[in-house]
């Protein structure tokens, strides 16, 4: 069935240093990959999608690409900030419409 | 409309007893799922509805859960009979049926605790 494997955490970073968190996934066919964001308190929020190969997701600096041949959806930005600490989430949606999720990677980013 | 929203936010039953809960999608989405998330660890899907129509289950849904959207809007999730294993986060999500359908917008959930 769909798996998805995500860098376990916690990722502890410097203001402005650059993060990677890796995504790896198996799936049947040509799913769509997210990463969900869930800051403290709050709900699951999508940060960005790529929906087939070599697609490129961004959103508020973050950026992740859908590699095929090395199925994988690594969650990267160039200079983090405070506020970008949070739990993110990889996810994959396969042929019926549900996600499946990693385990979540919690970052914390300080000043 | 800001958003998909649950009631209650929390809930805390004893163990035996029967709980519901209830999740108010995106006016306009037709889709409507529900997953579980327990700490540490990623949402798992439960089950998901096309207007009024259950269409998946997992297996995580044994027979003490059911759902119900029985007019393609809100969604109620009922377990009966709580065991301490179902302490969890229950979330809803909605979206829209398009080319993207798992582009799903989820609601702050219902963190339930059974004691």
């Amino acid at each position: 069935g769909d798996s998805v494997t995500q860098m376990e955490g916690p990722v502890t970073l410097s203001e402005e240093a650059f993060l990677t968190i890796n995504c790896t996934y198996t799936a049947t066919g040509y799913p769509s990959l997210f990463w969900y964001v869930q800051y403290p308190g709050e709900g699951l929020q999508l940060l960005l999608k790529a929906t087939k190969a070599d697609d490129k997701g961004s959103n508020k600096g973050f950026e992740a690409t859908y590699r095929k041949e090395t199925t994988s959806f690594h969650l990267e930005k160039g200079s983090v900030q405070v506020s970008d600490s949070a739990v993110y989430f990889c996810a994959l949606g396969g042929s019926n419409y549900k996600l499946t999720f990693g385990k979540g990677t919690l970052l914390t980013v300080n000043p | 409309d800001t958003g998909v929203s649950q009631n209650p936010r929390h809930k805390i039953t004893k163990r035996g007893q029967n709980v519901t809960f209830r999740c108010d999608p995106i006016s306009e989405h037709n889709r409507l799922y529900w997953y579980r998330q327990t700490l540490g660890q990623g949402p798992e899907f439960l089950t998901y509805f096309q207007n009024e129509a259950q269409l998946e289950k997992s297996r995580l849904l044994s027979d003490r859960f059911s759902a119900e959207r029985p007019k393609g809007s809100f969604s109620t999730l009922e377990i009966q009979r709580t065991e301490q294993g179902d302490s969890a986060m229950y979330l809803c999500a909605s979206s829209l049926q398009t080319s993207t359908p798992y582009e799903q917008y989820f609601g702050p959930g219902t963190r339930l605790t059974v004691t």
